[in-house]
């Protein structure tokens, strides 16, 4: 069975850093693309970052290009989100996502329970 | 960026009925759509790709249709276990991947 596990949420002033982390299991993690997906109260959800399976390629939302940082760890199965200059509006659930990335298919497969994250001071 | 239009914003259905709610894409997006149930302090959880396709072990009273820039989700028979929030997103043109901003179904 797949199962995604966030940490690493916590309340933290603007300008602060926060490191995610999501442990993954069930699945052959390596074979997958994955993703960081928010939601921030009383909003939709919200695509952030994306990770090719080696690490290769990694593509963020316009908000947090240059403020946060999408990696994974094949050996250990996890997948990290390092998020730097935190402001107000990144406030929000963040869920781990597996990406499918099959064909055509660009999409969130299995998704963690998610991790709340709260900038503010 | 494409950007995706859910309607209605708030859906209130009687047990037994059909829910019918729409997506609309900005630019075509061919068949590369996909629709998301999320409920409350849950993760959510994978519908419908491709437009049309169920994902695994979903109950088939959920279908999707339409293609190019209009989607429906349809949701048969409704069951009070599918209140819940349901996101369309699409998948043809990014980065950036995109949500629709959600249509909450309410059980009367």
């Amino acid at each position: 069975e797949v199962h995604l596990v966030e940490s690493g949420g916590t309340l933290v002033q603007p300008g602060g850093s926060l490191r995610l982390s999501c442990a993954t299991s069930g699945f052959s993690f390596t074979s997958y693309s994955m993703s960081w997906v928010r939601q921030a109260p009383g909003k939709g959800l919200e695509w952030v970052a994306y990770i090719k399976q080696d690490g290769s390629e990694k593509y963020y939302v316009d908000s947090v290009k240059g403020r946060f940082t999408i990696s994974r760890d094949n050996a250990e199965h996890s997948l990290f989100l390092q998020m730097n200059n935190l402001r107000a509006e990144d406030t929000a659930v963040y869920y781990c996502a597996r990406t499918n990335t099959g064909g055509d298919l660009r999409l969130f497969d299995y998704w963690g329970q998610g991790t709340l994250v709260t900038v503010s001071s | 960026e494409i950007v995706m239009t859910q309607s209605p914003a708030t859906l209130s259905v009687s047990p037994g009925e059909r829910a019918t709610l729409s997506c609309r894409a900005s630019q075509s997006v061919r068949s590369n759509l996909a629709w998301y149930q999320h409920k409350f302090g849950q993760a959510p959880r994978l519908l419908i790709y491709g437009a049309s396709t169920r994902a695994t072990d979903i109950a088939g009273r959920f279908s999707g249709s339409g293609s190019g820039t209009e989607f429906t989700l349809t949701i048969n028979s409704l069951q009070s276990e599918d209140s819940a929030l349901y996101y369309c997103q699409q998948y043809n043109n990014w980065p950036p991947l995109t949500f629709g901003g959600g249509t909450k179904v309410e059980i009367k």
